[in-house]
This record gives C-alpha cells, sequence and structure tokens, in this order.
C-alpha cells in the first residue's frame, strides 16, 4: 500500500526567502507525481506535474524535482510572498498501463510567509 | 474553459438522510473521480468512474455510490449520512497519461 509523507507539517518564513517542501512515497512505482496548492476550505490547484521519466519540472518561481528510486519529491519555491501561503499536497498514482487515476496523498506542509 | 465544476458548494444534512453532490468535468476529460478531506488530512479516494462504470473504488462503504452520465459529469450519492460524513467532497477530472484537476469543492456538515 502507498504511503505518502510531507515534511515539514508546517512551515513559517519571511517575505523573499527560498524554501523547499518534502514528498516522499514508499512504492517507487508511479506513474506521475503532482503537487498541489489548497486554500483554506477550497479545492486543489494543480502545481507540477512530474512523469515517472521526468526528474523536473519548472513553473514560474516553483521548481519540482523528482527521485524516484529514493521515493522522493521535493519542491523549491523562490523568493516567496504573502500570497504563497496555502497548503501544499503532493500525490502519486500507481503505476497502471490503463491510466487509473488513484491518488495517494500526504497530509500536506502549511506555509506561511510573513510580510 | 470552465475547468472542473461542482454542486452545491455548502451542504448541510440532518444524519440519516441521504445527499446527491454533482460534479461537471473539464472539457475534453473522459475520467471522473471523488475524494473525501476531513480538515487537517489529505483527501481520500472513494471511487473513479470511466466510460460511465466505477473502475476503481477506494476504502468506502456501500452507502457512497455513483454515477457518471453520457456527458461525463458525475453524482455521488451518500445515504444514511452520519456525523462522521462531515468533509469537503472534491470531484477530479482527468485523461489519461495526465494530470488531475480538481473542482473548488462541496463542504457537506451533517448534524
Amino acid at each position: 500500500k502507498q504511503e505518502v509523507t510531507q515534511i515539514p507539517a508546517a512551515l513559517s518564513v519571511p517575505e523573499g526567502e527560498n524554501l523547499v517542501l518534502n514528498c516522499s512515497f514508499t512504492d517507487s512505482a508511479i506513474y506521475n507525481l503532482q503537487w498541489f496548492r489548497q486554500d483554506p476550505g477550497k479545492g486543489l490547484t494543480s502545481l507540477l506535474l512530474i512523469q515517472s521519466s521526468q526528474r523536473e519540472q519548472t513553473s514560474g518561481r516553483l521548481n519540482a524535482s523528482l527521485d524516484k528510486s529514493s521515493g522522493r519529491s521535493t519542491l523549491y519555491i523562490a523568493a516567496s510572498q504573502p500570497g504563497d501561503s496555502a497548503t501544499y499536497l503532493c500525490a502519486v498514482p500507481p503505476y497502471s498501463g490503463a491510466g487509473s487515476y488513484q491518488l495517494t496523498f500526504g497530509k500536506g506542509t502549511k506555509l506561511s510567509v510573513i510580510p | 474553459d470552465a475547468g472542473v465544476t461542482q454542486s452545491p458548494t455548502h451542504l448541510i444534512k440532518t444524519r440519516g438522510q441521504q445527499v446527491t453532490l454533482r460534479c461537471s468535468p473539464k472539457s475534453g476529460h473522459d475520467t471522473v473521480s471523488w475524494y473525501q478531506q476531513a480538515l487537517g488530512q489529505g483527501p481520500q479516494f472513494i471511487f473513479q468512474y470511466y466510460e460511465e462504470e466505477e473502475r476503481q473504488r477506494g476504502n468506502f462503504p456501500d452507502r457512497f455510490s455513483g454515477h457518471q452520465f453520457p456527458n461525463y459529469s458525475s453524482e455521488l450519492n451518500v445515504n444514511a449520512l452520519l456525523l462522521g460524513d462531515s468533509a469537503l467532497y472534491l470531484c477530479a477530472s482527468s485523461l489519461a497519461g495526465g494530470g488531475a484537476f480538481f473542482g473548488q469543492g462541496t463542504r457537506l456538515t451533517v448534524v
């Protein structure tokens, strides 16, 4: 059974700092890995999708890396802003040629960026 | 493209009642999945629909059922509501090989 762990559970940083969020998973047989952002009481916004054959993906100030062999992914946020304050979740689906899509989520990292 | 839309946004029900939640997938997406998210937890997979059939199911009782229509929209039904069913219910749509896109969720409160 896949288990996803996110460390730290909460993080508070001053505006402008670079930061790293961590995600680890127990089963390396994954189809891809996705990072999401969730604002309080809201749905999930997809940030980055890394296919299992890729090592990293970038979007603006965000960069996500994937190391399948060690079961780890990191989300790097450059020059953090107060608007980045949210909970960040990582999720993985099992590898399946049929394209089934049961995502297993971590509990998330709650980020607070202090102005 | 309106993305994934869910209705209603909030709902209050009494224990023992039944509830139906609705989801319209992102344009072009043929697969719909439902998740339950308790406060402070990550979403938990309920089930997935593809071609109008339940393709996968998580560890949820039979009180949770669903349906997918020919236009790929979907419903989640929960019977005999319990207080513990209070949660944010999320719908996600996807295409094989692509990422999942989530709606804004339905906040269900059972009293």
